[in-house]
């Protein structure tokens, strides 16, 4: 069973910082790892596939890296609309895909 | 544009069923890896099932046995059938599509409420 770990739990920023989030796999997902931002009573939202990719209409202040067991998503200038949960999720383990616990960023 | 409607939550009891469906528009249900994701209140997300676009299905261990999920190409439709309903099953359940089969989720429905208690 592949296990995937996020830090922190809770990140307390304040708009304009730079905000960096971690999630850790048991094993290694290689770059089969995405991103999603979660806001109170909405659908996940993915932000970041392939480990670095950004999806469609995400701003490029979202940026990921990483492979293997170790990945962070980068959010270079928080603004408003980015304070949500954010969740990783890895499919290299087929044909299972498996969630971090998440880690929320809210204002501090 | 894609758009994937779920329907079906509600209260059960424990030992209970309910279905949930899952519309979709703007793609081919048939076509695609369909998954079902579900979120306990305060918790986090959980994959439960996918089926591929050949037909085969997987199921997380949590709900392996208890729930089948399914699609009806001529309604472009995806199905969760829940049996032997637990508490711990209350949830919003999600239905998330990946595009490519690649294994990320870039549709999601607005989720579903279920609700499991006596």
């Amino acid at each position: 069973e592949i296990v995937m770990t996020q830090s922190p739990a809770t990140l307390a920023m304040s708009p304009g910082e730079r905000a960096t989030l971690s999630c850790r796999a048991s094993q290694s997902v290689s770059y089969n790892l995405a991103w999603y931002q979660q806001k109170p009573g909405q659908a996940p939202r993915l932000v970041i596939y392939g480990a670095s990719t950004r999806a469609t209409g995400i701003p490029a202040r979202f940026s990921g890296s990483g492979s293997g067991t170790e990945f962070t998503l980068t959010i270079s200038s928080l603004q408003s609309e980015d304070f949500a949960i954010y969740y990783c999720q890895q499919y290299n383990v087929w044909p299972l895909r498996t969630f971090g616990q998440g880690t929320k960023v809210e204002i501090k | 544009e894609e758009q994937l409607v779920e329907s079906g939550g509600g209260l059960a009891q424990p030992g209970g069923s309910l279905r949930l469906s899952c519309a979709a528009s703007g793609f081919t249900v048939s076509d695609s890896y369909m998954s079902w994701v579900r979120q306990a209140p305060g918790k986090g997300l959980e994959w439960i099932s996918i089926i591929h676009n050949n037909d085969n299905t997987y199921y997380a261990d949590s709900v392996r046995g208890r729930f089948t999920i399914s699609r009806d190409a001529s309604k472009n439709t995806l199905y969760l059938q829940m049996n032997s309903l637990r508490t711990e099953d209350t949830a919003v359940y999600y239905c998330a599509r990946e595009r490519g089969g690649y294994g990320y989720f870039e549709d999601w429905g607005q989720g579903t409420l279920v609700t499991v208690s006596s």
